[in-house]
């Protein structure tokens, strides 16, 4: 139940093309849902995030579109760029009101190559 | 600002040694939190330290240890290493414990048990 689903784990698109994530949860207290980017050598950095009171969230060429009913959020990239070229990962945790279990549950990753 | 900083960047053990890992956070951040990057497992929850206690504990041997001290900095222990402990090691920080304000990944420790 703490699990969160990712795919797919590798992804190809063409510069300018859109790029779709799609995670799924099943432990419904869950209340935070973050993307995180990592490019190789690096730490994962944070990318957008959303709560579960707003079913999209836009910043950019990134949106996150969130589906509370079927459990599932997906990235999406509009307008791809090679330098977009990068492993995500999506993760919830439990933010709760004031407390937290204080960890992020990670999905294991997407590895996106956008080529020019 | 600096970032989470972690040390040392690379670490190669040998099988049944100890490897010790550290974190700083970023300053004025309370919460440290350790996670394994294993190849294609993607990131795997470690540990969780805030005000200087263990908060929350992944599903590790209790080989996999640490402890923050008074500054907020953190440091990984991992007693007895097994080859498939050679994994990237993240950590984080964060303002509080609640996690609102997000969290901030260093670079990672690159351990290689041999």
């Amino acid at each position: 139940q703490q699990q969160v689903k990712q795919s797919p784990q590798s992804l190809i698109v063409q510069k300018g093309g859109i790029s779709i994530i799609n995670c799924a949860y099943e432990n419904t207290a869950f209340d935070y849902f973050p993307w995180y980017q990592q490019f190789p050598g690096k730490g994962p950095a944070l990318l957008i995030a959303i709560r579960p009171d707003v079913s999209e969230k836009k910043e950019g060429r990134f949106t996150i579109s969130f589906n509370k009913s079927a459990k599932q959020f997906s990235l999406h990239i509009m307008d791809s760029q090679p330098g977009d070229s990068a492993t995500y990962f999506c993760a919830a945790s439990i933010l709760g009101n004031g407390g937290s279990q204080g960890n992020l549950i990670f999905g294991k990753g997407t590895k996106l190559s956008v080529k020019p | 600002e600096a970032g989470v900083t972690q040390s040392p960047t690379h670490l190669i053990k040998t099988r049944g040694q100890q490897a010790t890992l550290r974190c700083s956070p970023i300053s004025g951040h309370t919460s440290v939190y350790w996670y394994q990057q294993a190849l294609g497992l993607g990131l795997q929850f470690l540990l969780w330290y805030d005000e200087g206690e263990e908060r929350n504990r992944g599903n590790f041997p209790p080989r996999f240890s640490g402890r923050q001290f008074p500054n907020y900095s953190s440091e990984l222990n991992v007693n007895a290493l097994e080859l498939e402990d050679s994994a990237l090691y993240l950590c984080a920080s964060s303002l509080d414990g609640t996690g609102r304000n997000g969290y901030t990944f260093g670079s990672g420790t690159r351990l290689t048990v041999v």
